[in-house]
């Protein structure tokens, strides 16, 4: 059962517009979010992420909030360009045997930015 | 170059075959880190290494995958007698640590079973 949920495979908006992607988890231990985006035929890139101790996280145009309490968060890009436009993966991390903490992935939403 | 860098970035290879995947992480990363990423998936993780030692392989599907990292570096990922199921793109990440920063990616090998 997918434990990080992207329950929209794509989303069209407006250059300068505001783009807003969602992602849903199921496991309450999870204690730390990121935000990857990932062009085709290139691996993901590292955007940004936040602490679960945390609600809000801000880094230029992107924002990430977090709702705890609804096992939700949410990235913000504003203003959207058109090199905004990518596939982005929310992910949780995940403590694992040897004490690593493994990333578990959404399945992604295709974000296309319109000039 | 400053990234992590994987080759080949495709592989054909015929059901059967044996198939070995390289990653060079970036240079000082101890944690090293494969995933599996099909069609229209997420990645998934498979297998983490801290510096030479494989702590966690509890993704690796079958025993026909082995990873290994033998000086702390470089690592490769096998997989023996290939099947159709294992097409797939396979992704390599490293990161200072294992429990702080975000993990940086490689390209990826795009690995097609004929």
């Amino acid at each position: 059962d997918q434990q990080v949920k992207q329950n929209s495979p794509s989303l069209s908006v407006q250059e300068g517009r505001i783009s807003i992607l969602n992602c849903d988890y199921t496991n309450s231990m999870f204690d730390y979010f990121l935000w990857y985006k990932k062009y085709p035929a290139e691996g993901p890139t590292f955007l940004i992420s936040i602490s679960s101790i945390k609600d809000k996280n801000e880094d230029g145009r992107f924002t990430v909030f977090l709702n705890k309490s609804a096992k939700h968060l949410s990235l913000h890009i504003v203003p959207s360009q058109p090199g905004d436009s990518a596939v982005y993966f929310c992910a949780a991390k995940e403590e694992t045997q040897g004490g690593s903490e493994k990333l578990v992935f959404g399945k992604g939403t295709k974000l296309t930015v319109n000039p | 170059g400053a990234g992590v860098s994987q080759s080949p970035r495709y592989k054909v290879a015929k059901r059967g075959q044996d198939v070995a995947l390289r990653c060079d992480p970036i240079s000082g990363h101890v944690s090293l880190f494969w995933y599996q990423q099909a069609l229209g998936q997420g990645p998934e993780f498979l297998t983490y290494f801290q510096n030479e030692a494989q702590l966690d392989k509890s993704g690796l599907p079958s025993d026909r995958f082995f990873a290994e990292r033998p000086e702390g570096s470089v690592s490769t990922l096998k997989i023996q007698r290939t099947q159709q199921e294992d097409s797939a793109v396979y992704l390599c990440a490293s990161s200072l640590s294992g429990t702080g920063g975000p993990q940086h990616f490689g390209d990826g090998t795009r690995l097609s079973i004929l």
